[in-house]
């Protein structure tokens, strides 16, 4: 069956430190895979995605992420975190005109 | 311009009663999506819309239904509705097809008591 995964439900981060939260993808043929934040008591917010090209992918908010084919995965990154980047974070994949999310990653940005 | 709109944004109701959410899509948006957002089940898909024809559907049971009128506004239906249909619903809406991405809207918050 198709799927992403999420592997750490919490990581937590110092301020100004580098960011990663995890996501590792099980979807045939070529999958188009995106990054969505969601803050308390608010809907998703789109950050990024990755369809075909650079492995790079540069979103919102400084966020990043890079495709690795060989590895299934796709990690969210952040040179650099903020207070203001803690959140709900899931990473998500389209599948028959419908995109499936994986479980969540809660990111806590410590001052 | 406007984003997604999904209204009331809380709303509780009783055991046995029904509910109707409210989704009114960016303009040009013709899908319309539905989520329920539960701590222990995460996001799961409901249905999508698309020029009032349901063209997916998730593994919920029929007491979720769901349409969409011709000016792409959707209403979703619970019927029925039990302690667990407790949840954050989202409704997104895409241009056409939803492979490249949704814009969600704040969602409609459903305590059942």
């Amino acid at each position: 069956a198709q799927s992403v995964a999420q592997p750490e439900d919490q990581v937590n981060v110092a301020e100004g430190n580098p960011l990663t939260v995890k996501c590792t993808y099980s979807v045939s043929g070529n999958p188009y895979l995106f990054w969505y934040v969601q803050y308390p008591n608010r809907g998703l917010q789109f950050l990024l995605k990755y369809i075909t090209g650079d492995n790079l992918v540069k979103g919102s908010y400084g966020f990043e992420a890079e495709f690795n084919k060989s590895q299934t995965s796709f990690h969210l990154k952040k040179p650099s975190a903020l207070v203001s980047d803690s959140a709900l974070y899931f990473c998500a994949y389209s599948s028959a005109s419908k995109i499936i999310f994986g479980s969540g990653t809660r990111l806590s940005i410590r001052p | 311009k406007a984003g997604v709109t999904q209204t009331p944004r809380y709303l509780i109701k009783t055991r046995g009663q029904q509910v109707t959410l409210s989704c009114s899509p960016i303009s040009g948006h013709r899908s319309v999506s539905w989520y329920q957002q539960t701590p222990g089940q995460g996001l799961q898909f409901l249905f999508e819309y698309f020029s009032e024809t349901q063209r997916n559907k998730g593994n919920f049971p029929g007491r979720f239904s769901g349409r969409q009128f011709s000016n792409s506004r959707s209403e979703m239906n619970v019927s029925t509705l039990e302690l667990g249909d407790s949840a954050l619903y989202l409704c997104a809406s895409s241009r056409g097809s939803p492979d490249y991405g949704y814009t969600f809207g704040s969602g409609t918050r459903l305590t059942v008591v």
